[in-house]
């Protein structure tokens, strides 16, 4: 069954540091997803992105986040100056429709810890 | 604020008893979808309901979506163990492109 993989599983930066989270999403879907979640508390929606644009994106994504779909495959996170704040689980999701009518399809999520 | 309310926030049962977890809103979802997650693992979707009114089974699980589709219900049957777990609910608005997710109840099912 075709899933969503994600890596690194776990990343540990320094303070101020870029990271780079990756995801391959499912081949035939075209809207792809970043949530995050913070250890003990609820997933909070990132960004939405579709026909290589961003389409929504939450207070939490501001101009330290950035997305990319480099090639046909890969879906990107980077984060540029990492803060101590940023230590959460980040799980990225795909679906083939536009999620007012169908699912979301999400990643095992890479643990993100920032010292 | 929170869009999306869940009750109970912790629910801890004892094998073969019946739950029902809630989910609601002041607000018009296009569509709700039931996800459970594991600790350390991302959800899992269970189910997705789009129209109001609509109950939808799987195995020992009903889900229902509110006339007005503001509030959704997940009932469990004769709950096992493994249905132990974290069940988030989720959707989306008719406006705009931004999937909320709600506060969680995590379930024990004690053998």
């Amino acid at each position: 069954e075709p899933e969503v993989t994600q890596t690194p599983s776990h990343q540990v930066t320094q303070m101020g540091q870029e990271v780079i989270l990756r995801c391959v999403p499912i081949s035939n879907h075209l809207y792809f997803y970043w949530y995050r979640q913070i250890l003990g508390q609820k997933v909070e929606f990132l960004v939405s992105f579709y026909n290589n644009e961003i389409s929504e994106k939450s207070e939490i994504f501001d101009d330290q986040f950035s997305v990319e779909r480099p090639d046909g495959s890969n879906f990107t996170l980077k984060i540029r100056s990492t803060k101590l704040e940023d230590s959460a689980m980040y799980f990225c999701a795909s679906s083939e429709e536009y999620p007012g009518a169908y699912e979301q399809y999400f990643g095992p999520g890479t643990r993100l810890t920032v010292t | 604020t929170q869009l999306l309310e869940q009750s109970p926030q912790f629910l801890s049962i004892q094998e073969g008893e019946n739950l029902t977890v809630y989910c609601n809103s002041s607000s018009v979802f296009s569509s709700l979808q039931w996800y459970r997650q594991e600790p350390g693992e991302g959800p899992v979707l269970l189910v997705t309901v789009v129209t109001g009114g609509e109950v939808k089974k799987l195995k020992r699980l009903t889900f229902q979506f509110g006339d007005a589709r503001k509030d959704s219900s997940l009932h469990i049957t004769a709950a096992q163990p493994g249905d132990t777990g974290l069940y988030l609910c989720a959707g989306a608005l008719f406006t705009g492109n931004q999937f909320y997710f709600g506060t969680g109840t995590s379930l024990t099912v004690i053998p």
